[in-house]
């Protein structure tokens, strides 16, 4: 297992359209989590899974933006009719179910709406 | 409201200097602290995590200090090294069922020659 694996690693798109970021968690992880960070500032939570399920959501996640996880394993996170406020990196992570050992970063995808 | 703030903001030392980055938390509640390091444009990479009832953990030349009751935690790096310029990020995770991190803004890190 080489970590968290997110894709693309960087997307260039004009505004209003849709983009979709994949991330792949640490396989034995059941936690996943999408975290934005915008230039000098620190991530800030978007949402978490537990398996399949989604159980919280940030004020900052906007009917604009969907997240799945389907059966458990990899993540989506969709972005629609994209904004320039949009653009920033954004995290994914995975934790075990306790998150006793911590927290894995992706390395991000990077998103730039022109 | 949990806040996390780091001191300073950016700091340039020359090589070989030992260092002092600091994060506070305003909740003592928490269920853990971990510093990450991260490199322009890259993402996170965990450097050290401390439990609550833990008080300090080591790795190298990092040494990470957990002061829980007056919400406060330090990395301390030894004989700082150019590799080592990066911006680290403390974040906590409250006790209490909550499963989100919490970050500062950063301490941006350059070490020149």
């Amino acid at each position: 297992d080489t970590g968290v694996s997110q894709n693309p690693r960087h997307k260039i798109t004009k505004r209003g359209q849709n983009v979709t970021f994949r991330c792949d968690p640490i396989s034995e992880h059941n936690r996943l989590y999408w975290y934005r960070q915008t230039l000098g500032q620190g991530p800030e939570f978007l949402t978490y899974f537990q398996n399949e399920a989604q159980l919280e959501k940030s004020r900052l996640l906007s009917d604009r933006f969907s997240a799945e996880r389907p059966k458990g394993s990899f993540s989506t996170l969709e972005i629609q009719r994209t904004e320039q406020g949009d653009s920033a990196m954004y995290l994914c992570a995975s934790s075990s179910w306790d998150s006793s050992y911590g927290y894995t970063f992706g390395s991000g995808t990077r998103l730039t709406v022109v | 409201k949990q806040e996390v703030t780091q001191i300073p903001a950016a700091l340039s030392v020359p090589e070989g200097e030992n260092l002092v980055l600091n994060c506070s938390f305003t909740d003592s509640a928490i269920y853990n602290l971990q510093w990450f390091r991260q490199d322009p444009g890259k993402g996170l990479t965990s450097l050290l995590l401390i439990q609550s009832s833990q008080r300090e953990q080591t790795s190298g030349r990092l040494n990470a200090s957990l002061d829980k009751s007056s919400g406060r935690s330090t990395l301390y790096i030894a004989a700082s090294q150019p590799g080592d310029s990066a911006t680290y990020l403390c974040a906590v995770r409250r006790s209490g069922g909550y499963n989100k991190l919490i970050f500062g803004a950063g301490t941006r890190l350059a070490v020149h020659p």
